[in-house]
């Protein structure tokens, strides 16, 4: 079984200040991963994903993400944060191994707020 | 490219009714995925299917739901007899192949109020 983790309910941060969002995975073998942004009243926006390769991801709008295995984690980072980034963020991975059923499974996502 | 098109937007319907949620994939994608979100919750997978195929039903509710992938039209998520607890917003997702390829493209959303 795969699952993912955000253990922040909701993130606080001043504008122009640095962001990360938290994200950590459980899958039985090498995982596909995937940040996704929600805006209100809206469906979920692709950011960024992380398949192979370089362990610093990056992604739309200034977002970033950085595997780690040893920590099974996949946070979203963001050098300066803007108003406009407030929203819902979802984390999703999935399991390389899965055959045909490639389904995405979603942590329970986190609310940024940014403040000036 | 106009992109996933659910429809409709907002859905009312009275306990016992049915409801049907369409969504129309990407052009050129041919697996459609749906997710249902309730208030305050994260995205919980329903079904994934392919056309005329139903690849993954894990998610579905073994009573009063059901979802279909014709060779022609939208696929369709039905809910028959809706109680209070179906309130939520359904997504649809689709994608040209499998989703750690390519992803997912997300469609605005239907959101279900039973009354």
């Amino acid at each position: 079984a795969q699952s993912v983790a955000q253990p922040e309910d909701q993130v606080n941060v001043a504008e122009g200040n640095p962001l990360t969002v938290k994200c950590t995975y459980s899958v039985s073998g090498n995982p596909y991963l995937f940040w996704y942004v929600q805006y209100p009243n809206r469906g979920l926006q692709f950011l960024l994903k992380y398949i192979t390769g370089d362990n610093l991801v990056k992604g739309s709008y200034g977002f970033e993400a950085e595997f780690n295995k040893s920590q099974t984690s996949f946070h979203l980072k963001k050098p300066s944060a803007l108003v406009s980034d407030s929203a819902l963020y979802f984390c999703a991975v999935r399991d390389k191994r899965t055959g045909t059923a490639s389904k995405l499974t979603f942590g329970t996502g986190t609310r940024l707020q940014v403040t000036l | 490219n106009a992109g996933v098109m659910q429809n409709p937007r907002h859905l009312v319907r009275r306990r016992g009714q049915e409801a049907r949620l369409r969504c129309s994939p990407m052009k050129g994608h041919s697996h459609v995925y749906w997710y249902r979100q309730l208030p305050e919750e994260g995205l919980k997978f329903m079904v994934y299917l392919q056309k005329e195929n139903i690849i993954d039903e894990s998610g579905m509710p073994k009573e009063r739901f059901s979802a279909e992938f014709p060779k022609e039209g939208p696929s369709i998520l039905r809910i028959q007899q809706v109680v209070r607890g179906d309130s939520a917003a359904y997504f649809c997702a689709s994608s040209e192949g499998r989703a750690d390829n390519y992803g997912y493209t997300f469609g605005s959303g239907t959101r279900l109020t039973v009354v």
